[in-house]
């Protein structure tokens, strides 16, 4: 089955900076990859996903790229800010109803 | 907008003692799932059900039942608690090709 590796499991980042986290998968036929956020004490919250057939995506200060080739995936936060602080989730999924299979997590902190 | 309910917030229980977590979505969404939530392990799939009628087993189903109620909502059973499955445990939902949404969690302790 799939399996995603993710790191780091910990990042620290002075404010303005940028930050990445990076993911591998295994399967090459996943085609769907989600970035998830999440809060203390919340459920995670999908913040950008990407799907095969697209190189890189961007919603305002976050990134997204994707590499098949390598099977590898990033996720770009740029001018980091105090609220980005949070525990990050990277996923990947075949298509149709398979289940999302989910890295470890990376506790991103920004410092002011 | 309430999206994914999960009931009870917190609970503490005995070991051997039994509980159901209760899950509800509004969104009609065809799939649900439930996740746990350990230090260090990120979430594990326990169960998930693609469609209503349907439960499979997920990467760690031991200890655990599940039941797809109806459409609307999908309910884990612990049978016998253990220490062992203390932890915060999430649902979530997704409509087939579309995103999945999380609970807010249910955080459970098992003395």
């Amino acid at each position: 089955g799939e399996n995603v590796e993710q790191h780091p499991s910990t990042l620290s980042v002075q404010e303005g900076d940028s930050a990445v986290i990076k993911c591998t998968y295994s399967d090459s036929a996943s085609n769907y990859f989600p970035w998830y956020k999440q809060e203390l004490g919340k459920g995670p919250q999908l913040i950008i996903d990407i799907r095969s057939n697209v190189g890189e995506k961007k919603d305002q200060r976050i990134a997204v790229t994707l590499n098949k080739t390598a099977k590898h995936f990033s996720l770009h936060i740029t001018e980091t800010q105090p609220e980005d602080s949070a525990v990050y989730f990277c996923a990947a999924r075949l298509s149709g109803n398979t289940p999302l299979v989910f890295g470890k997590g990376t506790r991103l902190s920004v410092i002011a | 907008n309430a999206g994914v309910t999960q009931t009870p917030k917190f609970q503490v229980l005995k070991t051997g003692q039994s509980m159901t977590l209760q899950c509800a979505q509004d969104m009609n969404h065809n799939s649900m799932y439930w996740y746990r939530q350990d230090p260090g392990m990120g979430l594990r799939l326990i169960y998930y059900s693609a469609s209503e009628g349907t439960t499979d087993k997920g990467e760690v189903p031991n200890g655990y039942n599940v039941s797809r109620l109806n459409k609307r909502e999908f309910s884990l059973r612990l049978e016998s608690a253990a220490p062992s499955q203390t932890s915060v445990y999430f649902c979530a939902s997704r409509a087939t090709e579309q995103p999945q949404h999380f609970g807010d969690g249910t955080r459970l302790s098992i003395l």
